[in-house]
């Protein structure tokens, strides 16, 4: 099956830090989506982005399909950014997503 | 519009016991997937139903079922419950399935003891 990588899997951030959280896949996808994991197990959609550039807020991703990977940028963090972040595919013609291991974003004051 | 719903939001179970979960897909959504992550790790795929249909099934044991209704909510059935079953279990909505924007409930906790 298709492999996710994340990383880093922990990054400790001061608040008003910006940051790159990575994502690398190992086939052609069709779908990417980056997640927020909030404290009480809540998956937030962050962004849908099988390619190309989005930004939304202080958050933005790219994704180069081509070379497999994506990136999220978080600008300007605060302590409610902290959290899991993941990264999850589908592979061409396929309909389930594969998450990558996450990383754990702490965002101190 | 109201989001993708489970039920329950937390169930304690004990080892060879039964559970039934449940999940409402967004309005206009046909398709609803079963994920399950244990602590510490990313979730994975159960269970992808469609139009009532079975479409894909992840690396789960036959003590994993699931069902999808006419009204196109699900439900996820474990049997003999082991330990390792104890994880945040989440539903996914989205329209058809298949390359689209996929959208998680808050996933109900289950704690086998």
């Amino acid at each position: 099956g298709i492999q996710v990588e994340q990383s880093p899997p922990d990054l400790i951030l001061q608040e008003g830090a910006n940051s790159t959280l990575r994502c690398n896949f190992s086939d052609s996808v069709n779908n990417l989506q980056w997640f927020h994991q909030n404290p009480w197990g809540q998956l937030i959609n962050l962004f849908y982005i099988p390619s190309g550039t989005k930004q939304n807020g202080r958050l933005s991703a790219t994704t180069v399909a081509t070379e497999r990977y994506s990136l999220l940028y978080i600008s300007s963090s605060q302590t409610t950014d902290s959290g899991v972040y993941f990264c999850a595919v589908i592979k061409a013609a396929g309909n389930k997503l594969t998450f990558g291991g996450g990383t754990r974003v702490l965002v101190k004051p | 519009d109201a989001g993708v719903t489970q039920s329950p939001t937390h169930l304690i179970k004990t080892r060879g016991q039964h559970v039934t979960l449940r999940c409402s897909p967004i309005s206009g959504h046909k398709s609803v997937s079963w994920y399950q992550q244990v602590l510490g790790q990313g979730p994975q795929f159960i269970f992808q139903y469609y139009e009532k249909e079975e479409r894909g099934r992840g690396n789960f044991p036959d003590r994993f079922s699931a069902r999808q209704f006419p009204n196109y909510s699900s439900e996820l059935n474990v049997n003999a419950l082991l330990l390792g079953d104890s994880a945040l279990y989440l539903c996914a909505s989205s329209l058809v399935g298949y390359g689209e924007t996929q959208y998680f409930g808050p996933g109900t906790r289950l704690l086998v003891l």
